[in-house]
């Protein structure tokens, strides 16, 4: 079945920017999504991109996707202390019903 | 984008009792999904709930733990049945269509004494 990999933990400084990388292992992979958790809440979808695309950018957010390295990115500009979160991401195979596999999630802490 | 609504957001039930989770969804939607996150971890699929036919369940869930109901397009539920401290976790509603991203509720942060 499918794996998704994140790394564990990234700190950057307030104003920076942050970069969260996910690796995954089904290239039948049709959609790839990004999800913010915040403590004590659920999952807030922050953005997602379809497998054919190689770049989607949403005002701080760019997701790039690298199909023949299975990797995919997200990029928060400018960075701010809200941003705090667990960062996961989460692969779809429309042949598998739908279902996501989530990456184990990614801890960001942003230091003023 | 389906906004999705559980309930309870949070429990404390005893031993060897039971917690039914709703789930329920401002729009019509074709997949509807349960998740369980243990503390400190990953989101892992229970099963996909199926309007009017059994849910499909994943490997290392059944039925007779997690039952779940699906009657219509917006709504569903999931049982945790004879709880043991090994069930406290948050468990998460999803909802999407074919061609539609998943969003998620709240969830219900179950704790077991």
């Amino acid at each position: 079945g499918e794996d998704v990999e994140q790394s564990l933990f990234l700190s950057v400084r307030e104003g920076d920017s942050s970069v969260i990388n996910c690796t995954y292992t089904d290239s039948s992979s049709t959609y790839l999504y990004w999800y913010k958790q915040e403590p004590g809440a659920g999952l807030q979808l922050l953005t997602y991109i379809f497998s054919n695309m190689d770049m989607k950018q949403d005002q701080r957010l760019t997701v790039l996707l690298n199909k023949k390295d299975k990797h995919l990115s997200l990029r928060i500009a400018d960075t701010q202390t809200g941003d705090s979160a667990i960062y996961f991401c989460a692969v779809m195979n429309n042949n598998a019903g739908n279902m996501l596999t989530f990456g184990g999630g990614t801890r960001l802490m942003v230091k003023p | 984008s389906a906004v999705i609504s559980q309930k309870p957001s949070r429990d404390i039930c005893q031993r060897g009792t039971s917690l039914t989770i709703q789930c329920q969804v401002d729009s019509q939607v074709t997949m509807m999904f349960w998740y369980r996150q243990q503390p400190g971890q990953s989101l892992t699929l229970i099963a996909t709930a199926n309007q009017g036919s059994e849910a499909t369940y994943e490997s290392g869930f059944v039925i007779d733990k997690f039952p779940i109901s699906r009657p219509n397009l917006t709504f569903s539920t999931l049982t945790v049945s004879n709880m043991s401290p090994e069930d406290s976790s948050i468990y998460l509603c999803s909802a999407g269509g074919q061609d539609q991203p998943q969003h998620f509720g709240d969830g219900t942060r179950l704790s077991i004494l």
